[in-house]
C-alpha cells in the first residue's frame, strides 16, 4: 500500500538554528513528491517539485532533496515567519490519474 | 499557477442539513479535486471531479453523502449532505496546474 510519513511530528527552533524535516514515502512507483506549507487556518501554499533521486530544490532559506526512499527538507537559519506545518505529498506513478498522497505533517515553531 | 476561490469561506451548520461548497478557478483546468481536512490532521481525498463526468470517490466517501458538480472547466460545488458533528472539517478544491497541485483557502465548516 501506498504510504507516506513524515518526521518529526512538531519540531520547536530557535531563530538561525537549523533543521531538518524528514520525508519517507513507500510507493510502488514515483511520479513526483511534492512539499507544502500551510498556515492555521489556510489552504496549503505549494512550495517544491522533486521527480528523481539526487535532484534538488532550493527557495530562500529552504531546501528539499529527495532519494529513492525519503525526501529532507532543510531550513537554514530559521526565521518566526517560517513557522508553520510542512507537508509532503508523493504523487505514485501505477495511478492513471493526478491522485496525491498526503503525509501526517511536521509542525514547526520558530521561536524568536 | 492558478487562482482558486471557495465559498463560503466558513459556516455553521446544524445536524441533519446540506451544505454546498463553491470552487472557482481562474484558469481553465481539466481535473478539480475535493479534500477534507479534520482537526489536527492531514489531507484526505474526497474524489476527482472532470469535466463532463461522474466524479471519481475514495474509498469511505460516498455520492449520495458528498455530491459534486463540476459544470464547467473552471468550477465545481461539493454538497456535504445529512451533517453529523463528524463532519466537521476543512473541505479544500484543489486544481492540477502542470504537473503541480494548487489550493484554494479551504471552507472551515462546524456542524452542532
Amino acid at each position: 500500500e501506498d504510504q507516506v510519513t513524515q518526521s518529526p511530528e512538531a519540531l520547536r527552533l530557535q531563530e538561525g538554528e537549523s533543521s531538518s524535516l524528514n520525508c519517507s514515502y513507500t510507493v510502488s512507483g514515483l511520479r513526483g513528491l511534492f512539499w507544502y506549507r500551510q498556515d492555521p487556518g489556510k489552504g496549503p501554499e505549494f512550495l517544491f517539485t522533486l521527480y528523481s533521486a539526487g535532484e534538488e530544490k532550493e527557495k530562500e532559506r529552504l531546501k528539499a532533496t529527495l532519494t529513492k526512499k525519503e525526501s529532507f527538507l532543510h531550513i537554514t537559519a530559521p526565521k518566526p515567519e517560517d513557522s508553520a506545518t510542512y507537508l509532503c505529498a508523493v504523487h505514485p506513478s501505477k495511478t492513471s490519474y493526478d491522485k496525491v498522497i498526503f503525509g501526517p505533517g511536521t509542525s514547526l515553531s520558530v521561536i524568536p | 499557477s492558478a487562482v482558486i476561490s471557495q465559498k463560503p469561506s466558513r459556516d455553521i451548520c446544524q445536524r441533519g442539513t446540506s451544505l454546498t461548497i463553491q470552487c472557482q478557478v481562474d484558469s481553465q483546468v481539466t481535473m478539480m479535486f475535493w479534500y477534507r481536512q479534520q482537526p489536527g490532521q492531514s489531507l484526505t481525498l474526497i474524489a476527482t471531479a472532470n469535466q463532463g463526468s461522474e466524479a471519481t470517490y475514495e474509498s469511505g466517501f460516498v455520492i449520495d453523502k458528498f455530491p459534486i458538480s463540476r459544470p464547467n472547466l473552471t468550477f465545481s460545488t461539493l454538497t456535504v449532505s445529512n451533517m453529523s458533528p463528524e463532519d466537521s472539517s476543512i473541505y479544500l478544491c484543489s486544481v492540477d496546474w502542470g504537473g503541480e497541485q494548487y489550493f484554494g483557502p479551504g471552507t472551515r465548516l462546524t456542524v452542532t
